[in-house]
Order: C-alpha cells, then structure tokens, then sequence
C-alpha cells in the first residue's frame, strides 16, 4: 500500500499570508505513459463533507478559487494557498489515486489563523 | 444535481451489528464506482469499501470480513452491512461517489456517525 505522509499536521498563518502543506508518498505516483501524478487534495471543514479542491496533482476543481494551487512530482507535493482567507480554515488532505484499493489519504495537516 | 444522504447511524454495543445507507440522486449508483470512507474522532480520513458498477467489491484490511457494502439499483441506494462492532469502528462514516474510475472522490454524503460503546 502505498503511504501518504503530510507535513506540518498542524499549521497557523495569518490572514493574507501564504499556506503551504507537503505531502509525500512512499511510492511514486507519478503514472509514465501519461506523465499524470495521480495525487488529489481535499479540504475538511467541521460539519461539513471533504471536498475535492485538486487532482492530478495541480489541476484546480471547478469552482476553486484560484489561491489554491498544487505543485510536485512523483512523490512530493505540495497545496498552497496564496492569500489565506477566513474561510479557508479547514483540515488538507493528500489522496493517491494511483494504486486503488485501498485508496489512501495523509493524516491530515489543520490550517489555522495566527 | 449530484446529492447523497446517508442514513442509519447510532450508538451500538460492541460486538453488535449496524446497516448504513446512502440514498444517491441525480446520476445511477449502480453505473458509478461507490465507496464508504469513515473519521474517527480526532482522526484523519479512512477508506472502508468500494463497489464497482460491475458489482465486485474490495475492503480495507481493518474491516474485511467484518463488513458489507452492497447496493439496490432500483432503489438508488447504497448500503453498509456492519457487524462485529469494535469500539475501533466508532467514526462518521461517508459514502462518496468516484469519478468516473478515476480514483477521484467528488461527490461526498454529509455522513452518518456510529458510536461503538457499552
């Protein structure tokens, strides 16, 4: 199985400031026929459903605003927020889709207000 | 519009059983690839079980054998069978539909919490 480890778990910035979480794989997910990373990234907010926010690694989800963008290769990645909002309080979540099932997710990194 | 509901949560003794669903709207369960995806408190998100449209099914290690996911075409719905309840299954427990077999959760219920205690 392939194991999704993020950093920091947890993660307070300012308002307007930059947020950035990374998240690792154990195992490459990077699939070489069509040179796709087949990495996802969910936001988390209490009460509410995960919601899909990136996949193949930096393509954005309809409707997404674009402060939040995805970068990396292989088996290191990294979800950044560019200006953090209030409403962007939520915990991240990395994804692998490359090797399914079982489908696995990174602990989790909570994004905070400083 | 794509909408899940999930149903049938509740506090059960350990060692006892539980039946979970999830009643999909606006696209067919039955031509979509549907898994089950638990929290527990203070935990991150896990996956649980997956069935295909062909009908197979596949289970996290920590539930084989213990759980069943099926569902009813006619009626939409997809279900989770849960028996042998541990206090180590005690989480809200998500349906979430897969986009179109990509791996990809993209549509999520609002989930149904089960409490596994004495």
């Amino acid at each position: 199985d392939i194991v999704m480890t993020q950093s920091p778990d947890s993660l307070a910035v300012s308002l307007g400031e930059r947020a950035t979480i990374n998240c690792k794989s154990s195992q490459s997910v990077l699939y070489s026929s069509n040179n796709k990373n087949y990495l996802a990234w969910y936001q988390h907010k209490p009460g509410q459903p995960p919601k899909l926010l990136i996949y193949w690694a930096s393509t954005r989800e309809s409707g997404v605003p674009d402060r939040f963008s995805g970068s990396g290769s292989g088996t290191d990645f990294t979800l950044t927020v560019s200006s953090l909002q209030a409403e962007d309080v939520a915990v991240y979540y990395c994804q692998q889709y490359y090797t399914t099932p079982p489908y696995t997710f990174g602990q989790g990194t909570k994004l905070e207000i400083k | 519009e794509v909408q899940l509901v999930e149903s049938g949560g509740g506090l059960v003794q350990p060692g006892g059983s539980l039946r979970l669903s999830c009643a999909a709207s606006g696209f067919s369960v039955s031509r979509s690839y549907m898994s089950w995806v638990r929290q527990a408190p203070g935990k991150g998100l896990e996956w649980v079980s997956v069935i295909y449209s062909g009908g197979s099914t596949n289970y996290s290690d920590s539930v084989k054998g213990r759980f069943i996911i099926s569902r009813h075409n006619s009626k939409n719905t997809l279900y989770l069978q849960m028996n042998s309840l541990g206090p180590e299954d005690t989480a809200v427990y998500y349906c979430a539909k897969e986009r179109a077999a990509t791996g990809l959760f993209d549509y999520w219920g609002q989930g149904t919490p089960v409490t596994v205690s004495s």
